[in-house]
């Protein structure tokens, strides 16, 4: 995910319907990756992490994607509720250490429509 | 577990003032970063302490500053403050080692005038 600042993407799901949320990621090295959601006035929040060893995990109604051929990440999130809506931030680590120095994408406004 | 404090929640500032901004992370955890988020620029990496030591360093000027504390406490300081510099400044924690995600607090946002 480059870390620019553009036009926020928005999507808008249907309550109880499944949504997608697509990044791309710049860094072919990266080998750690996160979702975050970030609700209005607060930080953050973490919501499932991949290793560039995998290519799919599991959590609870959300399923983490990850293509290292074309540098693509996604976020499925599974029978969508109110509490979903939020904006979401794909993120690629690129610290020497771990995982501190994070590079975060663009972000995507999912909106849920009761 | 407590979370990731950050203090104050909003400030206030006028330009060419300084400004400290403090973060105490989760209890066990000896890394914090700081970020910036502007609708400009979205989430902006700082700089991350890890053990009292500045272990990485993002693309901002030198009026940006950080240390911490043995207790892993943090603070953050800019100097000089400019109209640019108005942003949510988010602190996040780890357990400073491989694995594991960072876990942000909710942010001190500053407004310069």
């Amino acid at each position: 995910g480059e870390s620019v600042g553009l036009h926020l993407p928005t999507l808008s799901v249907q309550e109880g319907d499944n949504s997608i949320i697509n990044c791309a990621y710049s860094n072919s090295a990266s080998d750690y990756f996160i979702w975050y959601k970030q609700e209005s006035g607060k930080g953050p929040q973490f919501i499932i992490d991949i290793r560039s060893n995998m290519d799919k995990r599991q959590g609870q109604r959300v399923t983490v994607l990850l293509n290292k051929t074309v540098k693509h990440l996604s976020l499925q999130i599974a029978a969508t509720q109110p509490g979903d809506s939020a904006v979401y931030f794909c993120a690629e680590n690129n610290g020497n250490f771990g995982n501190e120095k994070l590079t975060f994408g663009t972000g995507t406004r999912l909106t849920i429509i009761p | 577990k407590a979370g990731v404090t950050q203090t104050p929640r909003y400030l206030i500032k006028t330009r060419g003032q300084q400004v400290t901004l403090s973060c105490s992370p989760i209890s066990g955890h000896r890394s914090v970063s700081w970020y910036q988020q502007t609708p400009g620029q979205g989430l902006q990496f700082l700089f991350e302490y890890f053990s009292e030591t500045q272990r990485n360093k993002g693309n901002f000027p030198g009026r940006f500053s950080g240390r911490q504390f043995s207790n892993s406490r943090s603070e953050m300081n800019v100097s000089t403050l400019e109209l640019g510099d108005s942003a949510l400044y988010l602190c996040a924690s780890s357990p400073g080692t491989i694995g594991g995600p960072l876990h942000f607090g909710n942010g001190t946002r500053l407004t310069v005038t």
